[in-house]
C-alpha cells in the first residue's frame, strides 16, 4: 500500500525557520517525482515545489523561490522541504505527493500543518 | 506561467442534478488536465485524469471531457457523498502543475 506521511509541521515565528519531512512506504520512492502542495485555511491547493526522481532537477513557486528548498534521500525513502524566512502568508497544511514526470497526482499524505505567527 | 479558471466558485444543487463545473486555461495544454476532490480536512482525491480518463474505483458518474484550454467535469447524478471542492490542474513536467481555484458544491 503507498503511504506518504508529512511530519515537522507547527508553530514558527515570522522569519524562522522549520523542516518538513515525507516518509514514503509501499512504492518505488526513487521512480517517482515529488511534490510539495500547500492550502492555507480556507483557501485552496497551491503547488510549491518539485524536484525529479534522483534529485537533480528541482522546480519552485514564485512565492517561496530563494526561501524553501526541496530535497531527497531515495536511501531514507523521504522528501523534505526546508523552509526558510517564513512569513505568515506561509501558514498553511503543507502536503506531499507523488508524481512520474508528467502525471497528476494520484497519492498524496495526510498534510502537516505550519502556523507562522508571533 | 499558465493560468487555471474555474466557474463557478460556488455551485448550489441537489441530490439527483448533474452538475457541470468548467476549467479554462490560458493557453492550451493538450489534455493534460486533471480533476480533484477535497473534503474538509482531508487530501484531495483523483478523479479524473488526461481529461477525460477515470481513476480506478471512481464512480461513473463522474466525467470529464475537454481539451485545449477548456475544460469540464460533469457528475451525471448527483449523491450526497459527492458534496465537495473540486478543483483542476493542470499537469506537465514543462509548465508545471497549477490548480485551479476550486469550485464548492453545496446543497441546495
Amino acid at each position: 500500500e503507498v503511504q506518504l506521511v508529512e511530519s515537522g509541521g507547527g508553530l514558527v515565528q515570522p522569519g524562522g525557520s522549520l523542516r518538513l519531512s515525507c516518509a514514503a512506504s509501499g512504492f518505488t520512492f526513487s521512480s517517482y517525482w515529488m511534490h510539495w502542495v500547500r492550502q492555507a485555511p480556507g483557501k485552496g491547493l497551491v503547488w510549491v515545489s518539485r524536484i525529479n526522481s534522483d534529485g537533480s532537477s528541482t522546480s519552485y513557486a514564485d512565492s517561496v523561490k530563494g526561501r524553501f528548498t526541496i530535497s531527497r534521500d531515495n536511501a531514507k525513502n523521504t522528501l523534505y522541504l526546508q523552509m526558510n524566512s517564513l512569513r505568515a502568508e506561509d501558514t498553511a497544511v503543507y502536503y506531499c505527493a507523488r508524481t512520474l514526470e508528467a502525471t497528476p497526482m494520484e497519492y498524496w499524505g495526510q498534510g502537516t500543518l505550519v502556523t507562522v505567527s508571533s | 506561467d499558465i493560468q487555471m479558471t474555474q466557474s463557478p466558485s460556488t455551485l448550489s444543487a441537489s441530490v439527483g442534478d448533474r452538475v457541470t463545473i468548467t476549467c479554462r486555461a490560458s493557453q492550451s495544454i493538450s489534455s493534460w488536465l486533471a480533476w480533484y476532490q477535497q473534503k474538509p480536512g482531508k487530501a484531495p482525491k483523483l478523479l479524473i485524469y488526461k481529461a477525460s480518463s477515470l481513476e480506478s474505483g471512481v464512480p461513473s458518474r463522474f466525467s470529464g471531457s475537454g481539451s485545449g484550454t477548456e475544460f469540464t467535469l460533469t457528475i451525471s447524478s448527483l449523491q450526497p457523498d459527492d458534496f465537495a471542492t473540486y478543483y483542476c490542474q493542470q499537469y506537465n513536467s514543462y509548465w508545471g502543475w497549477t490548480f485551479g481555484q476550486g469550485t464548492k458544491v453545496e446543497i441546495k
